[in-house]
C-alpha cells in the first residue's frame, strides 16, 4: 500500500544549480499538487497538475519553476538556477480524479530541499 | 476570494485538559474541509473532513471537529489532550473550480501540550 513517494527526501545545491524534485502519487490518483513550506511557516500551494496538463499554476514563480506530470512516470518539480530563497520542504499531493471534491489529498514525506 | 485561516499560531493546553484550534473559512458554494497534522520533519497527515452531513465529524486520535455554517468555522476539537498531541495542524478547504479543484491550507496552528 505505497502511498506518496518523493525522492530525494534532502536535497543540497549550489547557487546556480539545477534541482528536480520527483512524486510518484498514489496508485491510480491522477492529480497531483505541490506545495512550498518556508520554515515554520504554512503550506503554499504551487501546481496543480493532472496526467500531462497544467491545470492551475497560480502559485508558481513565473521564473526559473516549471512542473510535468507525463503520461508515465512521476511529477517533477525543477528549479532552474537556485538561488538560497528556495530553500525550503517541499511536499507533493496526490487526490483521485475529477468527480472526487470530496475525497482528501494525501502528501509525501517532502523533499527538504538545502541551497548553499 | 476563497481563503481558511487560523487564528491563533499557538496553542498550549495542560494535559488531560479539552483542547480547540480554530480554524474558518470563506468559499462559495459547499464547503468541503479538513483537518491534517504535521509532526516534526514529516509530511501532512490526514485527521478528518467534512463534506455533508452530521456537523460533529470524528476522525483519527480521538479528534473531532464541529462543522457550524452560520459562523463559517471548522473547529477542531479533543476532550482531553495528549503530550504526543504536540505538533502543527493545518486546517484546508478544497475550492471547486470550473473543471479542477485544488486544497488551499491555512497557516497552521501550533498546538503544545505540557506535561
Amino acid at each position: 500500500n505505497a502511498g506518496v513517494m518523493q525522492n530525494p527526501r534532502h536535497l543540497v545545491r549550489r547557487r546556480g544549480q539545477e534541482a528536480r524534485l520527483r512524486c510518484s502519487p498514489v496508485k491510480g490518483h491522477s492529480h497531483v499538487y505541490w506545495y512550498r513550506q518556508l520554515p515554520e511557516e504554512g503550506l503554499k500551494f504551487m501546481v496543480y497538475l493532472q496526467k500531462e496538463n497544467i491545470i492551475d499554476e497560480s502559485g508558481m514563480p513565473k521564473e526559473r519553476f516549471s512542473a510535468e506530470f507525463p503520461k508515465e512516470g512521476p511529477s517533477i518539480l525543477r528549479i532552474q538556477q537556485v538561488v538560497r530563497g528556495d530553500s525550503a520542504a517541499y511536499f507533493c499531493a496526490s487526490s483521485p480524479g475529477q468527480g472526487y471534491g470530496a475525497t482528501e489529498a494525501f502528501f509525501g514525506q517532502g523533499t527538504r530541499l538545502t541551497v548553499v | 476570494a476563497q481563503s481558511v485561516a487560523q487564528p491563533e499560531d499557538q496553542v498550549n493546553v495542560a494535559e488531560g485538559n479539552p483542547l480547540t484550534v480554530k480554524c474558518t473559512y470563506s468559499v462559495s458554494g459547499n464547503p468541503y474541509l479538513f483537518w491534517y497534522v504535521q509532526y516534526p520533519n514529516r509530511g501532512l497527515q490526514f485527521l478528518l473532513k467534512y463534506i455533508t452531513g452530521d456537523n460533529l465529524v470524528k476522525g483519527s486520535y480521538g479528534f473531532e471537529a464541529e462543522f457550524n455554517k452560520s459562523q463559517t468555522s471548522f473547529h477542531l476539537k479533543k476532550p482531553s489532550a495528549l503530550v504526543s498531541d504536540s505538533a502543527l495542524y493545518f486546517c484546508a478547504v478544497r475550492v471547486v473550480y470550473s473543471s479542477a479543484s485544488k486544497i488551499i491550507f491555512g497557516s497552521g496552528t501550533r498546538l503544545s501540550i505540557r506535561p
